[in-house]
């Protein structure tokens, strides 16, 4: 599933390692952003979300930032592991009051051994 | 597994052909979506119904039809289709359309069009 025929960026990290992707959202208005992993051959799955009343929200060996200043949302996966390697999109959720998400293009993870 | 399930896995059509993807939650959402998603272009999202009603069409081609004959299924019902249409089709659901609530998808329909 991933978008072969897209230019993604890459970031490749040594297993063990933390990993930092990032993402610039488009609609300062906007209210809710997820955080989805998407391995070859299967549908996106959810890792993470927050709203836009948060900075910082944690998960299992995940957090997620978001600074609306300068409308930049990031992932931070700690101590990266194989089953990491996939490609990571962000979705920002563009209309309030609507379930309208809007995906980036995606960053493609690759862990190292 | 996430809850939503998608058939034909994959799927081979000529231009002429007519066929259907069908998907299927098991969630007890009420509210459905369809995804294109190719190779060259984001993730795209065509239809949403909310309670069976399509509350969105994301100004696709009308040889699109989709149908949500209650709030577990959802079909895509393809006619007439161009090889540009050849993409990865996945379909996702979520507790409502309204509010802020995460998208569960399932794993896709890889459609070739010839």
């Amino acid at each position: 599933g991933e978008s072969v025929g897209l230019h993604l960026p890459t970031l490749s990290v040594q297993e063990g390692d933390n990993s930092i992707i990032n993402c610039a959202y488009s609609n300062s208005a906007s209210d809710y952003f997820i955080w989805y992993k998407q391995e070859s051959g299967k549908g996106p799955q959810f890792i993470i979300d927050i709203r836009s009343n948060m900075d910082k929200r944690q998960g299992q060996r995940v957090t997620v930032l978001l600074n609306k200043t300068v409308k930049h949302l990031s992932l931070q996966i700690a101590a990266t592991q194989p089953g990491d390697s996939a490609v990571y999109f962000c979705a920002e959720n563009k209309v309030q009051g609507a379930q309208k998400l809007v995906f980036g293009q995606g960053t493609r993870l690759t862990i190292n051994p | 597994e996430t809850g939503v399930t998608q058939t034909p896995r994959h799927l081979v059509m000529g231009m002429t052909n007519k066929k259907s993807l069908k998907c299927e939650q098991h969630l007890g959402h009420n509210a459905m979506y369809w995804y294109k998603q190719s190779a060259k272009k984001p993730l795209e999202l065509m239809f949403v119904y909310s309670l069976e009603e399509r509350v969105e069409n994301n100004s696709v081609p009308s040889r699109f039809s989709p149908e949500c004959p209650n709030s577990s299924h959802l079909f895509l019902h393809l006619h007439t289709l161009q090889p540009e249409d050849s993409a990865l089709y996945l379909c996702a659901s979520s507790h409502d359309a309204g509010g802020i609530t995460r998208q569960y998808f399932g794993p896709g329909t890889r459609l070739t069009v010839t």
